[in-house]
């Protein structure tokens, strides 16, 4: 089936410095991504929809100079976290619709510790 | 989530059928997607099912929706212990955006 994965699957960072995860869609293209985040023992929170050449689109609450969202290629998203801090520790998890069609693959998540 | 409820906490014993219900409030829902979540790590697609469908099945996994009641169930046919795990129910809508229940955590007993 096909796959999508992220870079890097953990990661610790310093308060104040910025972190870039990855999300690749490995054997199809994604003109749609989407990033949530989940908190431990709690459902998934959608933060942004990633269009491929163009700006992602935010949900309410999300900071989207906090969290830089690009989608360069038809297989490639990106978050950024800047300025992280303590708060923004969590599990990143991001998914990518199958072409056009209604199949949502999710990444195997990222988690980001900030100390 | 809190448009999509689900029970927390399901027990089952091995070589039994569990049955994880979801219900959801927005009628204009266009897919439902089961999804499967281990310990620590991401989401596994196990199914979705088409709105205006009633029932689909793949190998174990049976899939129930009732759209008059809004309620959405998975029954996976002779359970074992590599089924315990977290099983997330969503709905998504024409811009494919995922609302996600607050998942069950199936535990699988010998």
């Amino acid at each position: 089936g096909a796959v999508v994965s992220q870079h890097p699957s953990w990661v610790i960072c310093k308060s104040g410095t910025s972190v870039k995860i990855e999300c690749r869609s490995l054997d199809f293209q994604a003109t749609t991504m989407f990033w949530y985040r989940q908190f431990p023992k709690q459902s998934l929170m959608l933060m942004a929809t990633s269009n491929e050449g163009s700006k992602a689109t935010y949900e309410q609450g999300v900071e989207k100079d906090k969290f830089l969202i690009n989608h360069a290629s038809l297989t490639l998203s990106t978050l950024t976290v800047t300025s992280a801090h303590p708060e923004d520790s969590s599990f990143y998890i991001c998914s990518a619709r199958l072409g056009t069609g209604n199949t949502i693959y999710f990444g195997e998540g990222s988690w980001l510790t900030v100390v | 989530g809190e448009d999509v409820e689900q029970s927390l906490f399901l027990s089952v014993r091995e070589g039994d059928s569990s049955v994880i219900n979801c219900t959801y409030t927005d009628s204009s829902s266009t897919y439902l997607y089961w999804y499967k979540q281990e310990p620590g790590a991401g989401l596994q697609l196990l199914t979705y099912i088409f709105s205006n469908m009633d029932m689909k099945q793949d190998q174990r996994l049976t899939v129930l929706l009732n759209k008059k009641d809004k309620h959405l169930s998975l029954r996976i046919a002779d359970t074992q212990t590599g089924d315990s795990a977290i099983y997330f129910c969503a709905e998504s809508f024409n811009d494919y955006k995922l609302s996600f229940g607050a998942g069950t955590t199936v535990t699988v007993r010998a």
